[in-house]
């Protein structure tokens, strides 16, 4: 099946810095790709839909200002949390559609997750 | 987006077959409805996906009653590895809309 690779796999920061997260459909164009948050015990919350040289969508409550997305090629989609704080520590989790999916069968595929801790 | 209600937990013993089942009764004419596995600290994995009717592939099937306001996720023989969290959703990716998780379903197999 398709690969989708997130770096780092865990990352640990200072309060007030700022973290990028890499997420790369590697054998598959994805002109769509989601970000997701998932703390301890809990499901994956939908942050964002990123779009291929478009800005991203972001849902209800998500601040745009400290998660900044970039989509700038089919392949590639970064997440940067900026002035992290302690409260941002979660598990970060992207995803990609293949580009023209159409019809059945065309499930998204999922990163592997970036383990966010801020100290 | 249809909400989905599956049961927080389930608990079964190797080489049994498990059922879990989801509810969605707000489910739209052109949703799909798809399940994924989850272990700790890894993102979900696609497992099956379908509309109507009976799906099966290499390791699960997946029944969808004529209403589709349910569906079950069977798993065969479950082993210890199949200890994960399963979720179901609903949505319409013709449109290109993105799938929301709901609660998911911990199954627990015990030796």
């Amino acid at each position: 099946g398709a690969v989708v690779s997130q770096h780092p796999s865990w990352v640990i920061c200072k309060s007030g810095t700022s973290v990028k997260i890499e997420c790369r459909s590697l054998d598959f164009q994805a002109t769509t790709m989601f970000w997701y948050r998932q703390f301890p015990k809990q499901s994956l919350m939908l942050m964002a839909t990123s779009n291929e040289g478009s800005k991203a969508t972001y849902e209800q409550g998500v601040e745009k200002d400290k998660f900044l997305i970039n989509h700038a090629s089919l392949t590639l989609s970064t997440l940067t949390v900026t002035s992290a704080h302690p409260e941002d520590s979660s598990f970060y989790i992207c995803s990609a559609r293949k580009a023209g999916s159409r019809g059945m069968n065309t499930e998204a595929f999922f990163g592997q997750g970036t383990r966010l801790t801020v100290v | 987006l249809a909400k989905t209600t599956q049961p927080i937990s389930m608990d079964s013993y190797e080489g049994q077959e498990v059922n879990i089942t989801c509810s969605h009764n707000n489910i739209a004419t052109n949703d799909y409805i798809t399940w994924y596995q989850q272990f700790p600290s890894q993102g979900p994995r696609f497992i099956i996906q379908g509309y109507k009717t009976k799906v099966t592939n290499e390791v699960a099937s997946l029944f969808i009653p004529a209403d589709r306001k349910s569906s079950t996720l069977s798993l065969p023989r479950v082993s210890l590895s199949d200890t994960a969290v399963y979720y179901c959703l609903v949505g319409d990716k013709n449109a290109g809309n993105m799938l929301t998780f709901g609660g998911g379903t911990r199954l627990m197999v015990k030796p």
